[in-house]
């Protein structure tokens, strides 16, 4: 089985930036995305991490250690737009299926 | 279409009563999913299609739950005898193979049980 973990809330002004952290612990290892999800929306995706490194992609970057369980979402130059939640999903290797974090609200104050 | 079709949208149901969730996924995507999501709360994995292997059902949260995928496209959630409990977002997503690419989710349908 996997174990995923994100803080529930994070608060960040405007033009700032902010990192969200995930920490997950599975049987074998397939893959890290992250998906954000606006309120009363579908879930979109954002980032997909395999191997060990950072991925950037426009404002947003995600870095995958797999030695320690750990990845991250940094979010560069925060618009109000960004007010959403984060979500941290882990593919398992025996499985096709993704699991889920339970997210991470991230509230951009003006 | 494009994406990922899920209908109804919103469905208001009486407990006791059965209902079915319907998804067509986009053209091509071999691997079908289904979730929950409760308010306020994450994706809550219920089951997954690939091909045509077996389901994965080990996210079904009781015997009321089922689901059933025709033809390796079109996929319907049925839950028996709904409870007040089962009141959530039902999420459908797609992706193109087992152990490549993203998923695309649907809008969801919003199951409310009085």
């Amino acid at each position: 089985g996997q174990n995923i973990d994100q803080p529930t809330e994070m608060t960040a002004t405007e033009g700032a930036i902010v990192q969200i952290n995930c920490t997950y612990q599975t049987s074998g290892f397939n893959g890290l995305f992250w998906y954000q999800q606006h309120a009363g929306e579908a879930p979109t995706f954002l980032s997909y991490n395999v191997l060990d490194g950072l991925e950037e992609k426009g404002r947003f970057s995600s870095f995958l250690s797999r030695s320690k369980g750990y990845s991250y979402l940094l979010l560069k130059e925060l618009q109000m737009k960004d007010s959403a939640s984060y979500l941290c999903a882990v593919r398992d290797l025996s499985w096709g299926k993704l699991q889920f974090g339970a997210g991470t609200q991230v509230v951009v104050t003006p | 279409g494009a994406g990922v079709s899920q209908s109804p949208s919103n469905k208001v149901t009486e407990k006791g009563k059965d209902v079915e969730l319907r998804c067509d996924p986009i053209s091509g995507h071999t691997a079908l999913y289904w979730y929950r999501q409760s308010l306020g709360q994450g994706l809550e994995f219920l089951i997954y299609f690939q091909g045509n292997s077996a389901p994965d059902k080990s996210g079904l949260p009781s015997d009321r739950f089922s689901a059933e995928r025709t033809g390796g496209s079109v996929s319907t959630l049925t839950i028996q005898r709904t409870q007040q409990e089962d009141s959530a977002v039902y999420l459908c997503a797609s992706s193109f193979g087992e152990n490549t690419g993203e998923l695309f989710f649907g809008e969801g349908s919003r199951l409310t049980v009085l």
